[in-house]
């Protein structure tokens, strides 16, 4: 089965600076690849996605990178606000039997000092 | 964006009840709804796949009896702890398959399940 591995699992910086979570995957079937955000007490949020048949996707200060070959992706977060700590959670997901059942990184807690 | 509600957000029972956590999908149809387990600062484990209108598929470990799970309509999934024991405390999160995209996964807002 797929198994994802997700770096840090900590991450802590200042306010203004840029975060990058790293994941890898295994299975070369994924082609689906989310990332949530989860806030303390709260359920995860869906934040950004890529499919495998895109090297990059950006959403104002957030941005995915994918790459096939490598089987890996990152979330880069640029400019960050305290608002932006949290638990962010990788995940890659393969079409099985026509429906698609995600993998999870075990997490990153980004902590933002204002 | 998609909504998926889930009810209720923290309950505390005495252990040898039931307890049962509803899940909506508010503004879209999913024929799969995903039920997940949450210890602190730990990750996501799944317990069961759960599909409109036919039995749940359950993850190995994961105890069928004691986690019912019933979808009996494209936007309602439930799960009950049954005879809930001070062990089943824990983080409840739901989640829905946007059936339209059969790829974008929404989750609840998680159910906090103290049992004294």
């Amino acid at each position: 089965g797929e198994n994802v591995e997700q770096h840090p699992s900590t991450l802590s910086v200042q306010e203004g600076d840029s975060a990058v979570i790293k994941c890898t995957y295994s299975d070369s079937a994924s082609n689906y690849f989310p990332w949530y955000k989860q806030e303390l007490g709260k359920g995860p949020q869906l934040i950004i996605d890529i499919r495998s048949n895109v090297g990059e996707k950006k959403d104002q200060r957030i941005a995915v990178t994918l790459n096939k070959t490598a089987k890996h992706f990152s979330l880069h977060i640029t400019e960050t606000q305290p608002e932006d700590s949290a638990v962010y959670f990788c995940a890659a997901s393969a079409a099985s039997g026509g429906s698609y059942i995600p993998t999870f990184g075990r997490g990153t807690s980004l902590i933002v000092h204002p | 964006g998609a909504v998926v509600s889930q009810h209720p957000s923290r309950v505390i029972c005495k252990s040898g009840t039931s307890v049962k956590i509803e899940c909506r999908s508010l503004d879209f149809q999913a024929t799969t709804m995903f039920w997940y387990r949450q210890f602190p600062k730990q990750s996501l484990m799944l317990m069961a796949t759960s599909n409109e209108g036919s039995k749940a598929t359950y993850e190995q470990g994961v105890e069928k009896d004691k986690f019912l799970i019933n979808h009996a309509s494209l936007t309602l999934s439930t799960l009950t702890v049954t005879s809930a024991h001070p062990e089943d405390s824990s983080f409840y999160i739901c989640s829905a398959r946007d059936t339209a995209t059969n790829e974008k996964l929404f989750f609840g807002s998680g159910t906090q399940l103290s049992v004294l």
